[in-house]
């Protein structure tokens, strides 16, 4: 089934600690989106990447990292995790050319200790 | 500073009556708007958006208004089942920026849509 899939599906990890989140889409979409879910905000754009090579930042982009080396693959690097960044982490996709609306992975829920 | 704001956490409504969900925004810089649903453990799912140049779209179930005078949208569900039962966000982009800007969405808090049998 063509999607997104983003791993772990959960981590505890400790504050100081690196951590990668990843995200990987087989629908060929140019542009992928990190957001965190956090209760009474919303979802909230951490970075975002227009096309392979290209990178951006987002509303929330502070302690967070992103590559993008090919179309498919976005992991998110958390480089020294603090207690804030407990939350719920979403990848999305979509053809940022036209206005399809994005598709969302089933997230990643992270507890920073 | 919440550029997009649901302001009832929640709602709760009968099988078959109608559910309506309201979002207001602040940034006039907003044109296109959309509607998420999600499950628990779930991501977020499309369900309708609306561009700026309309003032209503349709969706089977689904109506999506639009009220740029009062920065207003709502979300009409009828009628209303059990499996709608979700947490709604509203979604906001300023698509003018360029073509790129569509997947760069400002979000609400959400509401969570209990459909009762």
């Amino acid at each position: 089934i063509a999607g997104i899939t983003q791993a772990p599906t959960s981590q505890i990890l400790a504050a100081g600690r690196r951590m990668t989140l990843r995200c990987t889409q087989d629908m060929r979409h140019n542009a992928m989106y990190w957001y965190r879910q956090d209760l009474g905000l919303g979802l909230r754009l951490i970075h975002y990447s227009n096309t392979a090579g290209t990178t951006g930042k987002g509303e929330v982009p502070d302690g967070y990292s992103v590559s993008r080396a090919n179309t498919d693959d976005f992991p998110l690097t958390l480089a020294s995790a603090v207690p804030s960044q407990t939350s719920v982490y979403f990848c999305a996709s979509s053809d940022s050319w036209t206005s399809s609306p994005l598709h969302f992975g089933n997230g990643t829920r992270l507890t920073v200790t | 500073d919440q550029q997009v704001k649901q302001n009832s956490p929640s709602l709760s409504v009968q099988e078959g009556r109608i559910s309506i969900l309201n979002c207001d925004y602040t940034n006039s810089m907003f044109d296109y708007f959309l509607w998420y649903k999600k499950y628990p453990a779930e991501g977020p799912t499309f369900l309708i958006s609306i561009s700026s140049i309309k003032d209503k779209n349709e969706d089977g179930r689904f109506t999506v208004f639009l009220n740029k005078s009062a920065k207003h949208l709502s979300l009409h569900i009828v009628p209303s089942q059990p499996g709608d039962s979700a947490v709604y966000f509203c979604a906001a982009s300023a698509t003018r920026a360029g073509g790129t800007s569509y997947g760069k969405l400002t979000f609400g808090q959400g509401t969570i849509l209990t459909v009762h049998p």
